[in-house]
């Protein structure tokens, strides 16, 4: 049962501090967005990439946020340091850029962070 | 800049009943347009999409009608079930000559089934 998956699914920090979320892609996959989702935003997209190349991180702050896939098999996304207004679910998803009928996405199941 | 609106912002329709959901768009390179439907506590899935070369489309239950010289899509659901109880997000990409290049999301219509 292929999935992507995503650590932690929930993490409760303090602001100042960092954190770091990994994504597992889905075998054969080459494409990896990540994605945030709070109330008043809907979904933002961060950052994504293509064949493991960031190809667009214009929708996160550079100061503070990044986004890397030191692997095929492995992306992180690292903040900080971090902000209570970092609190909201990040979700990993990802894809096959040549996956011209579908053009599916399939995302994991978040991450919930909390920044006190 | 939100280049794809979506409407209602929630919705609670009697079981049975029509769900209806709108969204619009401003960029006219857009050539992709799916929904995705999103329980509590997991990521979203894609439900059904269409490309602007059709004016609808139905899976079942679920229907996307589109159109193309108003920039706007919406999603039906046919006799709309307590389980089709979710949020669900259009979207919309520039799909080239790549199939999943960046969807831009809709901001969700929370929709509620009651019996």
């Amino acid at each position: 049962d292929a999935r992507v998956t995503q650590t932690p699914r929930h993490k409760v920090t303090e602001m100042g501090q960092e954190v770091t979320m990994r994504c597992q892609p889905i075998l054969g996959h080459n494409t990896v967005f990540w994605y945030r989702q709070t109330m008043m935003q809907g979904l933002e997209l961060l950052a994504y990439f293509r064949n493991r190349a960031p190809l667009d991180d214009s929708g996160m702050p550079k100061d503070r946020f990044s986004a890397e896939m030191p692997d095929a098999t492995l992306a992180t996304l690292k903040i900080q340091p971090s902000e209570p207004r970092d609190s909201a679910v990040y979700f990993c998803a990802s894809g096959f850029s040549l996956d011209t009928i579908t053009g599916e996405l399939f995302f994991g199941e978040g991450s919930r962070l909390t920044v006190l | 800049q939100q280049q794809v609106k979506q409407s209602p912002q929630s919705l609670i329709v009697q079981k049975g009943g029509i769900s209806i959901i709108n969204c619009a768009y401003e960029n006219t390179a857009f050539d992709y347009f799916p929904w995705y439907q999103q329980f509590p506590g997991k990521g979203p899935a894609l439900l059904i999409a269409i490309r602007p070369d059709v004016s609808e489309k139905k899976e079942g239950r679920f229907t996307i009608s589109f159109n193309k010289s108003a920039k706007q899509f919406s999603l039906h659901i046919m006799d709309s079930q307590p389980g089709d109880s979710a949020t669900y997000f259009c979207a919309a990409s520039i799909r080239s000559n790549f199939g999943n290049e960046k969807l831009t999301f809709g901001t969700g219509t929370r929709l509620t089934i009651i019996p």
